[in-house]
């Protein structure tokens, strides 16, 4: 089945402790991407990367990092968490860039607390 | 800025009834639009999506609708279900290329039995 996977799907932790939220695609997907989803602000895009080893800022990427060392994978990386990161995060893969499709589908989300 | 909207938040249908729901873009560079369902829990979910260079396309019981000269888009659900709560969201490609979507704020759609 083509899917995007997404662990933990809930996370409780603390400010400061480092944490690494995982996305894997199956669909050989080359163009990846984390977004953030807030009451009120809808969702918006962290980073994203349009294949291996190529990265690039979104329009939220403070206090986040990513690398794409695969092209199945898209780890989202908190150095030092804070509170204010509270919240609903999706990774998405497409094809855009190749001309294919350029349809995003959705991981099933990660709830991420900062106390 | 870019942005794009939906004109309610909450729209409310008798079930068997067909669904509207509209979203208004502001990016006239925009060239790509999609229609997701987002249901409690889970993530948003591919409905259907149009270019710019087409005014509708049909899927199963979902149509949708462009109008460029207003910059409006619409999604017309036929013969609502229960199983068709949910969140609708509009997305817009904008004018970069990142790839990047641009969501609105979404709309609920309750459906009544």
């Amino acid at each position: 089945e083509a899917q995007v996977t997404q662990n933990p799907r809930y996370l409780i932790t603390v400010t400061g402790k480092k944490l690494t939220v995982t996305c894997s695609q199956n669909m050989n997907h080359e163009y990846m991407s984390w977004y953030r989803q807030d009451p009120g602000l809808g969702l918006r895009q962290i980073y994203y990367s349009m294949n291996v080893e190529v990265t690039d800022k979104g329009d939220v990427p403070e206090g986040y990092k990513v690398s794409r060392k695969e092209k199945r994978n898209f780890p989202l990386i908190l150095e030092s968490p804070s509170p204010n990161q509270t919240s609903l995060y999706f990774c998405a893969s497409s094809s855009y860039g190749t001309g294919r499709d350029d349809t995003q589908y959705f991981g099933p989300g990660t709830r991420l607390t900062v106390l | 800025g870019e942005s794009v909207g939906l004109h309610l938040p909450t729209l409310s249908v008798q079930e068997g009834d067909n669904s509207i729901i509209n979203c208004a873009y502001s990016n006239s560079a925009s060239d790509y639009f999609i229609w997701y369902k987002q249901e409690s829990g889970k993530g948003p979910q591919f409905i259907i999506d149009i270019r710019s260079n087409m005014d509708k396309r049909q899927g199963q019981r979902v149509t949708v609708l462009l109008n460029k000269t207003v910059k409006h888009l619409s999604l017309q659900i036929a013969a609502t279900q229960p199983g068709d709560s949910a969140v609708y969201f509009c997305a817009e490609n904008g004018s970069g290329n990142t790839g990047k979507l641009i969501f609105g704020q979404g709309t609920t759609l309750q459906v009544k039995p």
